[in-house]
């Protein structure tokens, strides 16, 4: 199992501002994954982090709200960028096994925009 | 795409009780996990199991692929047990890793 930091574990943030969240992973791993989780809902999937390439983003999430690094096989970020209440959210990174495809999550990071 | 039905969206016990958590999806799948997640937001890995039953203390699951639904059994719950249970899946080819997931059974144990 991938054993994944994640932080910071909460904030509150002003509206207008950035949050960029970390997510250290104890092996390398080629696949990491952002999810966001509204108040009372199911995770949604932001994009897929490859190392060495643009992420991918699902339908409904564009780059420049949401830009993401992915500098080597343990590390990345996830910028929540030109903040509204509306992004208050849990934010998890999330990484996949190679060979049996479990996946493992972080704490989640907890953002509330005032 | 696939589509994952969790049920019953909510539930409540009295401690000590039984209780069945069931996951159909709409597709064959080659990945299932239930995830718990609890009241501070972490997602806590419980079972991945494609296939096949597990067990694990007082937690269980069954999963059969072939009518495509899993169940999660908890017996003699706790009120740690409290917090919502998640069912995802996903059909991963190539570098495919998408996890669909459903909404979730939200769990509350009394005392």
């Amino acid at each position: 199992s991938a054993v994944i930091s994640q932080k910071p574990s909460r904030d509150i943030c002003q509206r207008g501002t950035s949050l960029t969240i970390q997510c250290q992973v104890d092996s390398q791993v080629t696949m990491m994954f952002w999810y966001r989780q509204q108040p009372g809902q199911s995770l949604t999937l932001i994009a897929t982090a490859n190392q060495g390439s643009e992420a991918t983003y699902e339908s409904g999430f564009v780059i420049d709200k949401f830009p993401i690094s992915r500098p080597n096989l343990t590390f990345s970020t996830l910028t929540v960028s030109n903040l509204s209440p509306e992004d208050s959210s849990i934010y998890l990174c999330s990484v996949a096994g190679v060979m049996n495809t479990e996946a493992f999550f972080g704490q989640g990071t907890r953002l509330t925009v005032v | 795409g696939i589509q994952v039905e969790q049920s019953p969206p909510d539930l409540i016990l009295q401690e000590g009780a039984n209780s069945t958590l069931r996951c159909n999806f709409s597709d064959s799948v080659n990945n299932l996990q239930w995830f718990h997640q609890n009241p501070w937001g972490q997602l806590i890995n419980l079972f991945y199991i494609p296939s096949g039953t597990k067990q694990n203390g007082r937690l269980s699951a069954t999963t059969v692929a072939t009518e495509r639904y899993s169940l999660l059994y908890i017996s003699s719950s706790q009120t740690t047990d409290s917090g919502v249970y998640f069912c995802a899946v996903g059909h991963n080819a190539g570098n495919n890793r998408k996890l669909i997931w459903g909404l979730g059974t939200s769990l509350a144990v009394n005392p």
